[in-house]
């Protein structure tokens, strides 16, 4: 099975805090996701990734940044966290093969920016 | 904690009834669609797929019919079990990106 581990489940950090959410698929997957999930209006995807050291914006990328070093890990940066940065926020993964576009998701990570 | 269902469409359905829930999707050049579940406290986790050269799929318990001409998709859950109580979002995407476009997701309620 496909696991995707975001590295914690809950956070609280302080406005003006640099955040760091991270996110690790055993599955040698060639893209990787970062979305956020508020309250009507589903999943809005941040940033994702292709291939090691390659990423793209996604809708929503300001205020935001990621870091892809290795393949099987994808992280979130908030450079300086603001309260309406308070979200779920979910990793993802797939294989990259257009025929088959599965994401798989990691548990999330309830951010909460005080 | 807040749940990310607070604003969604709710379907409530009784315990062994079937379920219908629908989607709408927006872009006519998409031809692979996906239907997730999420349980309160969890990711999404994959149920189903079709792609846009069939009208029908089944698995175990769930069926997914998509019809082209407009543009809709529905899960069927047969014999609804409090399990199934999560929100589920459809899912498309086209054959020339690796990106999904979700719904807004409907929460399935399900009660004795």
């Amino acid at each position: 099975d496909v696991k995707v581990t975001q590295s914690s489940r809950y956070l609280v950090k302080r406005t003006g805090e640099k955040v760091f959410l991270e996110c690790v698929q055993d599955m040698d997957h060639e893209n990787m996701f970062w979305y956020r999930q508020d309250p009507g209006l589903g999943l809005r995807l941040i940033y994702f990734s292709y291939d090691v050291k390659m990423k793209e914006k996604g809708d929503i990328p300001e205020g935001y940044s990621v870091s892809r070093e290795k393949k099987e890990r994808f992280s979130l940066i908030l450079e300086s966290a603001s309260t309406n940065q308070t979200s779920m926020y979910l990793c993802a993964s797939s294989t990259g093969m257009a025929a088959k576009n599965i994401q798989y998701f990691g548990a999330g990570t309830r951010l909460s920016v005080l | 904690g807040e749940s990310v269902g607070l604003h969604l469409p709710t379907l409530s359905v009784q315990e062994g009834d079937n379920s219908i829930i629908n989607c709408a999707y927006s872009n006519s050049a998409s031809d692979y669609f996906i239907w997730y579940k999420q349980e309160s406290g969890k990711g999404p986790q994959f149920i189903i797929d079709i792609r846009s050269n069939m009208d029908k799929r089944q698995g175990q318990r769930v069926t997914v019919l998509l019809n082209k001409t407009v543009k809709h998709l529905s899960l069927q859950i047969a014999a609804t079990q409090p399990g199934d109580s999560a929100v589920y979002f459809c899912a498309e995407n086209s054959h020339n990106t690796d990106k999904l476009i979700f719904g807004t997701g409907t929460r399935l309620q399900v009660f004795p």
